[in-house]
């Protein structure tokens, strides 16, 4: 079965301190892969995108990166967060042809 | 440019009435256009979705039409329930496969 994790799905931290969120699919191979983050009570805004092992593109240029180190796994970094980096961070793959699916997302709160 | 315009933003309805939802694209090149519901705290759903080569699909109490003439694609949900109420976001993908979203229509479904 084709199957999106995420973790973790909550997340409280420091402002300045790092931030690592993983997602993992199962179920197909070289999937289009994808990071959005959603402010409360706002809109999916696309932050990253993969669609290949090693091939990243930013949407928005900002003190987040991402990685893909393996077919399946996709990940979100920062190296400091700031306050404004609060938010529901969603990631999502495309198995087929053209249906994107969600992960049940994780919600960071900076203090 | 990849633009989707949401209409209206916000909507209330008396339950067993219809909803209706518009968005408007600019990429003349799309052709799958998926919708998905947001329930407060989880992650979008895909509800329906529509390609090119047709004009409407429906599914029980929901459906999607599409005039790629006008760039225009829209929403129904007819016979409305309460746990119809959520944010709906209209998207297509682009020719760079990103989906391009709408900016979300929160649904209220009164009873």
């Amino acid at each position: 079965s084709q199957t999106i994790h995420q973790w973790p799905a909550t997340l409280v931290q420091p402002v300045g301190s790092p931030l690592s969120l993983e997602c993992t699919v199962e179920g197909t191979s070289n999937p289009n892969l994808y990071w959005y983050r959603q402010a409360a009570g706002r809109g999916l805004q696309l932050l990253f995108y993969s669609v290949g092992i090693g091939q990243i593109s930013s949407e928005v240029p900002q003190n987040l990166s991402a990685s893909r180190p393996q077919d399946r796994q996709f990940i979100l970094s920062s190296k400091k967060l700031l306050l404004s980096d609060s938010g529901f961070y969603l990631c999502a793959w495309k198995p087929r042809v053209n249906e994107q699916f969600f992960g049940p997302g994780t919600r960071l709160t900076v203090l | 440019g990849e633009n989707v315009e949401q209409h209206p933003s916000t909507l209330s309805v008396q339950e067993g009435d219809s909803a209706v939802i518009k968005c408007t694209y600019s990429d003349s090149a799309s052709n799958y256009f998926p919708w998905y519901k947001q329930e407060l705290g989880k992650r979008p759903q895909l509800i329906i979705d529509i390609r090119s080569n047709v004009g409407e699909k429906k599914d029980q109490r929901i459906a999607v039409t599409l005039n790629k003439t006008a760039k225009h694609f829209s929403l129904h949900i007819t016979e409305t329930q309460p746990e119809d109420s959520a944010v709906y976001f209209c998207a297509y993908l682009s020719r760079t496969y990103k989906y391009i979203f709408g900016t979300g229509t929160r649904l209220k479904v009164l009873a």
